[in-house]
């Protein structure tokens, strides 16, 4: 089993750009997360799915939208960068709502 | 205020010393986790418990939910323990929201 798959594992944009993270599990979990840590600030929740084919606001989720393509995907997008958005994406996924969660090994995004 | 608050920050101890990170938080909670992240940035989860203590290998976590606190603490330490750990209450939504602390940056010499 790969686990939590993340897609690409770097990327720079300019303002303006758009891109989309990509997020795939293998473990048959229902609830999956996006995450971003900034130095300082910890993990911050953007957006969650808690089951397939619903998901909903977290922390941060200015700028952002996210699609639960089917129970294995969860996308990030990113519809205009900001300098502000330069961060480290985490996917997440755990079988149930409040159970341990499977970290993907992040996205390391810069924005110029 | 955060709502979690976890001690200390920084942490250095020799190898084979008996480690504890302290996790105080401040939020009703269902469960609380411990996770760890490595230097390469990988982030593991460690534990999650909703009371009493849990132990595997040579880590063990408690938890007073009365007292809103929680303890990771690592015996005989090895220089592959150094990592952050990262202490995470889950509150008591339907989703399980994780609110996570700053991190206590661990590093063990040999």
């Amino acid at each position: 089993n790969a686990g939590v798959t993340q897609t690409p594992k770097f990327q720079v944009l300019k303002t303006g750009q758009s891109m989309t993270l990509q997020c795939a599990q293998d473990m048959n979990h229902n609830s999956m997360y996006w995450y971003r840590q900034d130095p300082g600030m910890g993990l911050r929740l953007i957006y969650y799915s808690a089951s397939e084919g619903t998901t909903d606001k977290g922390e941060v989720p200015n700028g952002y939208n996210v699609s639960r393509l089917n129970k294995r995907e969860f996308s990030l997008r990113l519809e205009s960068a900001a300098p502000s958005q330069t961060s480290v994406y985490f996917c997440a996924s755990a079988g149930a709502a409040a159970g341990e969660q499977f970290f993907g090994p992040g996205t390391r995004l810069t924005v110029l | 205020k955060n709502e979690v608050e976890q001690s200390p920050q920084n942490l250095t101890a020799q190898e084979g010393e008996f480690i504890t990170i302290n996790c105080s938080y401040s939020v009703g909670i269902s469960a609380l986790h411990w996770l760890q992240q490595h230097p390469g940035g990988g982030i593991v989860s460690l534990f999650m418990l909703s009371s009493g203590k849990k132990k595997h290998g040579r880590l063990i976590a408690t938890i007073n939910i009365q007292e809103k606190h929680s303890s990771l603490h690592i015996t005989a330490s090895h220089p592959r323990d150094s990592a952050v750990y990262i202490c995470a209450p889950a509150g008591g939504t339907s989703y399980g929201k994780l609110t996570f602390g700053q991190g206590t940056i661990l590093t063990v010499h040999p």
